[in-house]
Formats: structure tokens, sequence, C-alpha cells
């Protein structure tokens, strides 16, 4: 039981540069999100997804796409990297929330960002 | 948007002391859960508080709900080393989807030996 994985771990790119990150879970959640770490404004929601075949956008979705063709993994892609996408991503999942209640999020352990 | 302060921002202390952070809103939240997040790694959720006053504790951790659910502080006791990281409140609302959900700011708590 690997939890939530993400690749790559680490990854530069140059301005304009596309990349795709993966994120896999073995935990059979629907919920799936994809967040990115700035300092000192803590975790802010991309997109994120509430079932196989479907995707929303969240707090701050302009620059990246995101699919989820299976319910394991969830792929946020950047078409056209730019220096201001340097961050950490991360990657969680979770059941579905019931409403007025929380879930618990599992984390993956991160991937690391640079744009130049 | 729903905003949640934390503080302090960072806190360096030496081992065998005490402190306490602090989430802060102006809004109402249901449920406040608190996470800590060790370099390298993603968050890993600590304790979720759902009433208004509620105290919860896990071993030398102390997580307080305000009585008007809009705020919470976690007090640590004789801070270990091992409880070096930065710690993350995440407010949940009454009602609306996931998407607004707010995290805190962070505080970033380094335990000297």
């Amino acid at each position: 039981n690997a939890g939530v994985t993400q690749t790559p771990k680490f990854r530069v790119l140059k301005t304009g540069q596309s990349m795709t990150l993966l994120c896999a879970q073995d935990m059979n959640h629907e919920y799936m999100y994809w967040y990115r770490q700035d300092p000192g404004m803590g975790l802010r929601l991309i997109h994120y997804s509430v079932g196989e075949g479907t995707t929303a956008k969240g707090e701050v979705p302009d620059g990246y796409n995101v699919s989820r063709l299976k319910k394991q993994n969830f792929l946020l892609g950047l078409e056209s990297a730019a220096p201001s996408q340097t961050s950490v991503y991360f990657c969680a999942s979770s059941y579905p929330r019931l409403a007025g209640g929380s879930d618990t999020q599992y984390f993956g352990p991160g991937t690391r960002l640079t744009v130049l | 948007t729903q905003l949640l302060e934390q503080s302090p921002q960072f806190l360096s202390i030496q081992e065998g002391e005490n402190l306490t952070v602090y989430c802060n809103s102006s809004s109402v939240f249901s449920s406040l859960q608190w996470y800590r997040q060790e370099p390298g790694e993603g968050p890993v959720l600590l304790v979720t508080v759902v009433t208004g006053g509620e105290v919860k504790k896990l071993k030398r951790l102390t997580f307080q709900f305000g009585d008007a659910r809009k705020d919470s502080s976690l007090h640590i006791t004789a801070a270990q080393p091992g409880d070096t990281g930065l710690y993350l409140c995440a407010g949940h609302p009454y009602s609306g989807g996931y998407q607004k959900v707010t995290f805190g700011t962070g505080t970033k708590l380094q335990v000297i030996p």
C-alpha cells in the first residue's frame, strides 16, 4: 500500500516548455486534488476531481490543465511553463466529504518544479 | 475568500520549551483540522475538531477549537526535535463544495536539541 505517489520528484523547465505531473493513489479514493505551495501562502488548490472523468477548477487554475481518465490517477499539465509556476506541487486524495463535515486528505511527497 | 491567518509564522525554540500556535479567521467553520508537514514530505493530518470549545489531546499536543468556531490553537508541551516541521490549519465551511476549504499560511517550527 503506497498511498499517494507523485512523479517526478524534481524538474527544471525553461519558460514555454510543457510537462505533465502524475499522481497515483491506491486507496480507492473518489476525490483527488492538486495544490501548489509557495512560501508564506499555505496550500492553494489548483484543480480537483470528485470522480473518474470529472474535473473542476480550484482557487488558482490559470495556466494548468488536468485529467482523470482512471480513478487512481490524476494528471496535472503545464502547457507553456512560466517562472510564476515555480513552486512545490502536492497531490492529495480523500473519500467524499459529507456536507458540513470534513475529510482526511492524504498527500503525496510533492514535486519541486523550477521554471527558468 | 475565507482567510486563515496563522501566528507566529516562524518559531525557533529549545528542546523542552512549551509553545502555542494560533489559527485565526473572521469566518465561521464547521470543522478545523491541523496538519504537520516535515521537510520534503506532504502534510499529514494530526487532528480534526468539530465542536465549538472542543479540546483534543494527542500526547504532548493539545488542540482547541474556539467557542465561536472562528479560531483554533495548538499547544505543544515540552517540545522535542521530532516536533520540527510546518504546521498548517485547514478550515472546512458549512456549505459549498470542497473548493471552499481554506488552508492557513503555516507556522514553521524548529526545535533545537
